[in-house]
């Protein structure tokens, strides 16, 4: 069993829709969640983070993370084709430790 | 401020050989860490230096082994290369003087094993 597991998707939407990317964990020693972006052929690139539960809003991005189901979520309002881009989650133990990726959510935004 | 630098980009070999793959980190940070991301995959932890030592290892065999120098720059090094070896190689920097841990990814490079 994976230690987090993704909906690879694909997920096409329309400029200007709500989206809403998910991954289940499986382990409660995580503590530390984050949400990476990462354009075709490019690294990823850190968009959000959360330490343990309760919600994050940076923008437009809403990160949400509810420890006792162990549910991590990213919303994305009003998107905008710029955000057409395949979404990692990333947990980790504590900091220093390794990262445990989902296999990622490629979004494409039509305008 | 400098960020995570990787070379090269691309490059190209085949089963059996060995490949050197070097990774600058970010001005200040002095931990790095390596990962494979697959075609469609997400990234998969192979180690991570920190002082020059390895810290930690994925699920990686010994044929994957690495280094980091004084500046923290570091160097991933496969050897008897296998066609599921090609994959984006991932650098990633982080601080230990840092809460967070956040990684700062390179853009990778991409190895093609024939």
């Amino acid at each position: 069993q994976k230690e987090v597991e993704q909906d690879p998707g694909p997920l096409s939407v329309p400029e200007g829709a709500i989206v809403s990317l998910n991954c289940t964990y499986s382990n409660s020693a995580f503590q530390y969640f984050m949400w990476y972006r990462q354009y075709s052929r490019k690294g990823p690139e850190l968009l959000m983070y959360t330490y343990s539960s309760g919600n994050k809003e940076d923008g437009r991005f809403t990160a949400q993370v509810d420890k006792s189901s162990k549910y991590i979520s990213l919303f994305i309002r009003d998107s905008q084709p710029s955000d057409s881009a395949t979404y990692l989650c990333a947990i980790t133990k504590n900091t220093g430790n390794q990262f445990y990726f989902g296999t990622g959510t490629s979004l494409t935004v039509i305008p | 401020e400098t960020g995570v630098t990787q070379s090269p980009t691309h490059l190209i070999k085949t089963r059996g050989q060995q490949v050197t793959l070097r990774c600058s980190s970010q001005s200040g940070h002095n931990t790095v860490s390596w990962y494979q991301q697959a075609l469609g995959q997400g990234p998969q932890f192979i180690f991570q230096y920190y002082r020059e030592e390895e810290n930690g290892r994925g699920n990686f065999p010994p044929r994957f082994s690495g280094l980091q120098f004084p500046n923290y720059s570091s160097e991933l090094n496969v050897n008897a290369l296998e066609l599921d070896d090609s994959a984006l190689y991932l650098c990633a920097s982080s601080s230990d003087r840092a809460n967070t841990g956040e990684l700062f990814f390179g853009e990778g490079s991409r190895l093609t094993v024939l």
